[in-house]
């Protein structure tokens, strides 16, 4: 079945314990992308990457880190978290080819006290 | 820069027809997206729109006209199953970022 995995779906932390949220898909998509969902805010794009070893900030990229050593994961990393990154983050893939179709994982809600 | 503006809620019944707007600001874009999530759930590609004009897929139908910087989903013969957010979003080509609106919430009454 083609789909995006994200892990862990719920997390709760604290301040400054670094955490990883990992992101594969199946679809050998090239393009990958990391989004988080605040209420009111709509989806604001974190951090994106067109292929491997290639990535770009999006709109809200402070405080977070990627990587795409691999064209399948994309992990995202929130080196020192703080609440105020408490959110709904989101991953997704498509190919380069329509970007504008894009495949959403289920969702990663983390919460940061 | 870029933004996205849409209605934050909309209400119909059963049965009807919906149009859900989305104006927006930018330059040098690919189209317009349209996305459904449901509560508790991520969201799903609906509809694109490269060009201008009506793009139709079943119930769903998608309109864009660049020179009014203007676009909207129509949902017809609303079901129950159609309450949820939906979202427009605006792909960059010039930077490879995906904007999307704030969303607009669909309620669908019996």
């Amino acid at each position: 079945e083609a789909q995006v995995t994200q892990n862990p779906r719920y997390l709760i932390t604290v301040t400054g314990k670094k955490l990883t949220v990992t992101c594969s898909q199946n679809m050998n998509h090239e393009y990958m992308s990391w989004y988080r969902q605040d209420p009111g805010l709509g989806l604001r794009q974190i951090y994106y990457s067109m292929n491997v070893e290639v990535t770009d900030k999006g709109d809200v990229p402070e405080g977070y880190k990627v990587s795409r050593k691999e064209k399948r994961n994309f992990p995202l990393i929130l080196e020192s978290p703080s609440p105020n990154q408490t959110s709904l983050y989101f991953c997704a893939s498509s190919t380069t080819y329509s970007p504008y179709e894009q495949y959403f994982g289920p969702g990663t809600r983390l919460t940061v006290t | 820069g870029q933004s996205l503006e849409q209605p934050s809620e909309v209400t119909a019944v059963e049965g009807a027809i919906v149009q859900i707007n989305c104006t927006y600001q930018t330059s040098g874009f690919y189209g317009l997206s349209w996305y459904q999530q449901h509560d508790g759930g991520a969201p799903t590609f609906l509809s694109y729109n490269a060009l201008d004009g009506l793009e139709e897929t079943g119930r769903f139908s998608s309109f864009l006209s660049r020179s009014d910087s203007y676009g909207y989903l129509l949902l017809q013969e609303l079901q129950m199953k159609d309450s949820a957010s939906y979202f427009c979003a605006l792909f960059s080509g010039n930077t490879g970022k995906l904007i999307f609106g704030q969303g607009t919430t669909l309620q669908v009454k019996p």
